[in-house]
């Protein structure tokens, strides 16, 4: 996990609000990438971003939003239009756009909706 | 579409002897392809990576990956396993077209002493 730090570890939340998850890195990684993982399921990709002020949605990407204004930071938001936000949300990087660079992951946020 | 498989949801060995992770994989042009491992409640763990060359690939922790084009797989293997070795292991891949990894379900290993 050493590079990648995302907080808060725990997170809980009402209906109907927004939360902003936290995902910085100290490795220089020009992307960055955020994945949602359900149990007995892999991880799926959610946003991604290849370079500062500018991200990409991924494959479910409806109900989240991400802003890129910093390279080392790459903040995630769940609206209240995500119907099933609970989950454990992992944040990656790698050091350049493409597959052949490894991803790197954050020790995760675990998100609860009460 | 893409798609990578990890046929089984758990797999049992006894500490000291080799364990096998199974992972199949479907994707455009060449592949890349990695091997993570989660530890609970944590994030993962890069192990090891194929992209071209020799088709054993060696990483971290005597984890070891053999590529095999013609069956389209990346088994992980270590040839004796440890009981700090349990946890989740996932198999990833993409083509050299893509832009995304695709990850496999999962599979946890239990090692029993």
């Amino acid at each position: 996990d050493g590079g990648i730090t995302q907080s808060p570890k725990y997170l809980f939340r009402k209906e109907g609000q927004n939360v902003t998850l936290s995902c910085e890195q100290n490795l220089n990684h020009d992307a960055m990438y955020w994945y949602r993982q359900d149990p007995g399921q892999g991880l799926r990709l959610i946003y991604y971003s290849q370079i500062v002020n500018d991200f990409q949605k991924g494959d479910i990407a409806e109900g989240y939003s991400v802003s890129r204004e910093k390279k080392e930071s790459f903040p995630l938001t769940v609206t209240s239009a995500q119907k099933n936000p609970t989950a454990f949300y992992l944040c990656a990087s790698s050091i350049g756009q493409g597959i052949v660079n490894t991803q790197y992951f954050g020790p995760g946020t675990r998100l609860t909706v009460l | 579409a893409q798609s990578v498989a990890q046929p089984e949801d758990q797999v049992n060995v006894a500490e000291g002897n080799p364990l096998t992770v199974k992972c199949t994989y479907s994707v455009s042009g060449n592949p890349y392809l990695f091997w993570y491992v989660q530890y609970p409640n944590r994030g993962l763990q890069f192990l090891l990576k194929y992209i071209t060359g020799d088709n054993l690939v060696k990483g971290s922790y005597g984890f070891e990956a053999e590529f095999n084009k013609s069956q389209t797989s990346f088994h992980l293997k270590k040839p004796s396993a440890l009981v700090s070795d349990s946890a989740l292991y996932f198999c990833a891949a993409g083509g050299d077209s893509s832009y995304k990894l695709i990850f496999g379900s999962g599979t946890r290993l239990l090692v029993r002493p």
